[in-house]
């Protein structure tokens, strides 16, 4: 059974950068499309973008645009998200997520999450 | 970007129970909208998708309607492990936007 597998936590400066990354394992990859959503404290779900490994096309929310990098790579069956010039409000759990088929328009499995803290 | 406003923020309900949580888009999304669960310290479970299609394995209990720009999540019968946070999803246009989530509590 696939499972998502995530990098541990991380605790930036800020002004710094994070890369975070999300592995497939026990199967193939089998993901048409890997989004990254992320939960500060006590918080509600926010999407960041996604990327659509075999045609290595990305789609970022313009909150993030210009500070976000999202890339892939099927050969290791990962996904990574690189988040730079940190500030404390992006202190969250970041999660990736995988959107099964390009008919499917929902993230039927959820890594665990990677704890991403900003402070100085 | 399309906003997901749900509706109550929380809720206080006991076991047996039949609850229903709204949540509403602020411009028409078609079907394109999907509801997660969320217990603590947990990543979030896909419970309902396409705004009326079951999750496999997620139970009878839990079932979904809607189009267009108003949604329901109606459990039938509270059950201990239905007490969490539930939060719907727009997938009709990006950013895929959430709503504020919905907590739902044992009274």
């Amino acid at each position: 059974q696939v499972q998502l597998v995530q990098s541990g936590a991380e605790v930036k400066k800020p002004g710094s950068s994070v890369k975070v990354s999300c592995k497939a394992s026990g199967g193939i990859f089998s993901i048409y499309s890997l989004s990254w959503v992320r939960q500060a404290p006590g918080q509600g779900l926010e999407w960041m973008g996604a990327i659509i490994p075999s045609f290595n096309t990305t789609s970022y929310a313009p909150k993030f645009q210009g500070r976000l990098t999202i890339a892939a790579d099927e050969s290791t069956a990962s996904a990574y998200m690189q988040l730079s010039s940190l500030g404390s409000d992006d202190t969250a759990v970041y999660y990736c997520a995988r959107r099964p088929g390009a008919t499917d328009w929902y993230f039927d499995l959820w890594g665990r999450g990677t704890l991403v803290t900003v402070s100085s | 970007d399309i906003q997901m406003t749900q509706s109550p923020s929380s809720l206080s309900a006991s076991v047996g129970d039949r609850v229903t949580i709204t949540c509403r888009a602020s411009e028409s999304i078609g079907n394109y909208l999907n509801w997660y669960q969320q217990k603590p310290g947990q990543a979030p479970n896909l419970l309902m998708y396409d705004a009326s299609t079951l999750q496999t394995g997620v139970p009878w209990r839990i079932s979904g309607s809607g189009s267009g720009t108003d949604f329901s999540l109606t459990i039938s019968s509270l059950q201990p492990e239905d007490f969490a946070t539930y939060y719907c999803q727009q997938t009709y246009s990006t950013p895929y936007t959430f709503g504020q989530g919905t907590k739902l509590e044992i009274k």
